[in-house]
């Protein structure tokens, strides 16, 4: 139980593009996923937090409009990666917390998904 | 400011020997830790978590302690095994908040 896919695992587009990454909760609904992106050989760096049903919340730094996250529904956030540069070049990784319709304490473990490696050239 | 840090070069041992693994963090409060493990190119697997009133925690091979007054964490894999060799990352709750951060990691290589 309690796994989550991202697709795709690979994509490697032209700067200027715009990039679509899924995540998906296969057998829990999540109401809250997050995410991060990685740096080889860095820690997990928190972009957002995904709410479903509402806006998402950013981190310092990180800009809505260019990482535009849906969360549509309890199963599915899509993080969309807007007019990418070879600088957004990195490992994205969501996460989820299951939900049985309790307050979401921040000790709830996150299931995360494989990883999406974008490649901007 | 706020640091969480892991031993950034790899830990080498014998198939068999105890790996431990330090995880020392600055001006935070977590009520919690947690620990992952992480294989290239994949997402991190929750491994366990130990309470900020918890000394110690087991799971099989693995023990974690937790040491408010050091501001530390301990993790070891005893009678480690090849298919330990990962990277493993801890991670703990931002003061009061709903966020987890994750230290750097430390890369586990055990040789047969």
């Amino acid at each position: 139980g309690a796994v989550v896919s991202q697709h795709p695992s690979r994509v490697i587009c032209k700067s200027g593009t715009s990039v679509k990454i899924e995540c998906r909760s296969l057998d829990f609904q999540a109401t809250t996923m997050f995410w991060y992106r990685q740096f080889p050989k860095q820690s997990l760096m928190l972009m957002a937090t995904s709410n479903e049903g509402s806006k998402a919340t950013y981190e310092q730094g990180v800009e809505k409009d260019k990482f535009l996250i849906n969360h549509a529904s309890l199963t599915l956030s899509t993080l969309t990666v807007t007019s990418a540069h070879p600088e957004d070049s990195s490992f994205y990784i969501c996460s989820a917390l299951g939900t049985s319709g309790r307050n979401i304490s921040s000790t709830d473990t996150q299931y995360f998904g494989p990883g999406t490696r974008l490649t901007v050239l | 400011s706020q640091k969480i840090e892991q031993n950034s070069e790899a830990l080498n041992i014998q198939e068999g020997k105890t790996a431990t693994l330090t995880c020392n963090y600055t001006n935070y409060s977590p009520a919690y830790l947690q620990w992952y493990r992480q294989d290239p190119g994949r997402g991190p697997v929750f491994l366990l978590l130990i309470r900020e009133n918890e000394k110690e925690k087991r799971k099989e091979r693995l023990k974690v302690t937790f040491d408010t007054t050091l501001k530390q964490s301990l993790f070891h894999i005893t009678a480690s095994q090849p298919a330990d060799s990962a990277t493993y990352l801890c991670a703990l709750d931002d003061t009061g908040g709903f966020k987890t951060i994750f230290g750097a990691g430390t890369r586990l290589f055990v040789k047969a």
